[in-house]
């Protein structure tokens, strides 16, 4: 399977400021997606990031506050913008090889990030 | 939105002893798949299963799939330590480009 890196692997920000977060694939992939995980929580679906257009956001996630950038099929960037407690979450990417039904999905091992 | 409802919400076992997972989904699905998450860090992902199997095994796992009940479980035989985790189930739905819709987890807790 694919190997994800992410940047950072955790960061502690003030409020009001804005974080980018990196993700790196070692192979091309067509699908990568970004998650949040609240403190105690599981995890739900932020965005897909498409190459080369727009990301495609889920409900109660907007472009303002998660504006997410995807230009090749090995990188994308995710950038939690204007900070607050509540943000204070594992964010992580994940990837599947090929687009279509039954494709298993990867993650990176997510960054923890936490605002004061 | 969260879909999936997985049972025990916590699990405690000794090492040896096999443990057992339930995940319960609301809609029609292509695969599920199972991962498992060491103290908050990244997901590992484990086995999917198609919609159209009932059964899939890897290693000391077995998960089944039931589509009538919308429900699957994960076996662990011969539990070690090293399997304390949470576990989560996501379903890839049906027309859903992939997007998993995970269940709230499971924590599970070998002792040795």
């Amino acid at each position: 399977s694919a190997v994800i890196s992410q940047k950072p692997s955790r960061d502690i920000c003030q409020r009001g400021t804005s974080l980018t977060i990196q993700c790196q694939v070692d192979s091309q992939v067509t699908m990568m997606f970004w998650y949040r995980q609240q403190p105690g929580q599981s995890l739900t679906l932020i965005a897909t990031a498409n190459q080369g257009s727009e990301a495609t956001y889920e409900s109660g996630f907007v472009i303002d506050k998660f504006p997410i950038s995807r230009p090749n099929l090995t990188f994308s960037t995710l950038t939690v913008s204007n900070m607050s407690p509540e943000d204070s979450s594992i964010y992580l990417c994940s990837v599947a090889a090929a687009s279509g039904k039954n494709q298993p999905q990867h993650f990176g091992d997510g960054t923890r990030l936490s605002i004061l | 939105s969260q879909q999936g409802e997985e049972d025990p919400q916590a699990l405690s076992i000794q090492e040896g002893e096999n443990a057992t997972m339930n995940c319960s989904y609301k809609t029609s699905i292509n695969n599920l798949q199972w991962y498992r998450q060491n103290s908050g860090r990244g997901l590992v992902h484990l086995i999917l299963i198609r919609s159209n199997e009932r059964e899939k095994h890897s290693g000391r796992l077995r998960v089944t799939l039931d589509t009538s009940k919308k429900s699957s479980s994960l076996l662990i035989t011969a539990s070690r330590a090293a399997d304390t985790a949470s576990y989560f189930c996501a379903t890839d739905q049906f027309q859903g480009a992939q997007k998993l819709v995970f269940g709230q987890g499971t924590r599970l807790t070998i002792n040795p």
